[in-house]
C-alpha cells in the first residue's frame, strides 16, 4: 500500500469556501511535500513541511503537521475555480536515499 | 523557460517495440528521477540518478533502463514494450541530495499506450 494516501478522494466545494485535503502515512518521515498536478499536465511543487515544523503558509495555502498522528492537512482557502485539479503529497522517509513516495491524491474541483 | 523536457508527450507501441523516452533539464540539477503514473496507484519510481553517472532502481524497475547521458539528460528505454507498461511517463529534476528543501520540478509527462 502507499506510504501516503489522501482523503478524501474526490471534492466538490464552490468558489470562495475553503478545502481541506488530508494525508495520511505510515513510517517515520523526513519531509511531507504537496503537489498539484492538473489534468494532463506534470506536477507542480507547492510546498514543502520538515518533520520539526508544525504548520506552514504559502499564500492561500496552509499545511499542518502532526508526526504523533503521521498526518498531514492542505487547507486553501477562499477557493477559485483555477484550483481545480488534483492534489498529492509526497513524502520522504527518514533514512530513504533520494527516494519520495507519492499518495494517490485527492481531485479538487471548484464550481464557480 | 526553465524546467523540464520530456520527448515525445504522446507514442502508441506495439507489443515487442523498443523506445526510448528522452528528458532534459536546464536547471543545473543534480538528482533526477522517472516515475510512471497509473490510475489509482498515485505516482511510482521506476528509476532514479542522484548525480551524473549514477543510476539506482527505484520501486518499479523492471522492464526498463535509464542512462544518465550528462548532467542534463536522462532516458528512459523500454526495450520489449508490454501492455502492462500502459502509463503516463513522468520526469522528474532536484536542486541537490541531501538538501531537502526543495521539491521535484516535473516534466509534463508522456503518454505511452502499448497494444
Amino acid at each position: 500500500s502507499q506510504q501516503g494516501e489522501e482523503d478524501p478522494q474526490a471534492l466538490s466545494i464552490q468558489e470562495g469556501e475553503n478545502a481541506t485535503m488530508n494525508c495520511s502515512y505510515k513510517t517515520s518521515i523526513n519531509n511531507l511535500q504537496w503537489y498539484r498536478q492538473n489534468s494532463g499536465r506534470g506536477l507542480v511543487h507547492l510546498i514543502l513541511i520538515r518533520s520539526n515544523e508544525r504548520e506552514k503558509h504559502s499564500g492561500r495555502l496552509r499545511v499542518t503537521l502532526d508526526t504523533s498522528k503521521k498526518s498531514s492537512s492542505l487547507l486553501i482557502t477562499a477557493s477559485r475555480a483555477a484550483d481545480t485539479a488534483s492534489y498529492f503529497c509526497a513524502t520522504r522517509t527518514s533514512g530513504g536515499y533520494q527516494k519520495v513516495t507519492f499518495g494517490t491524491g485527492t481531485k479538487l474541483q471548484v464550481i464557480p | 523557460n526553465a524546467g523540464v523536457t520530456q520527448t515525445p508527450k504522446f507514442q502508441v507501441l506495439k507489443t515487442g517495440q523498443s523506445m526510448t523516452l528522452q528528458c532534459a533539464q536546464d536547471m543545473n540539477h543534480n538528482s533526477m528521477y522517472w516515475y510512471r503514473q497509473d490510475p489509482g496507484m498515485g505516482l511510482r519510481l521506476i528509476y532514479y540518478s542522484a548525480s551524473e553517472g549514477t543510476t539506482d532502481k527505484g520501486e518499479v524497475p523492471n522492464g526498463y533502463n535509464v542512462s544518465r547521458l550528462n548532467k542534463r539528460e536522462f532516458s528512459l528505454r523500454l526495450e520489449s514494450a508490454a501492455p502492462s507498461q500502459t502509463s503516463v511517463y513522468f520526469c522528474a529534476s532536484k536542486e541537490m541530495t541531501g538538501l531537502e528543501n526543495y521539491g521535484y520540478t516535473f516534466g509534463s509527462g508522456t503518454r505511452l499506450t502499448v497494444v
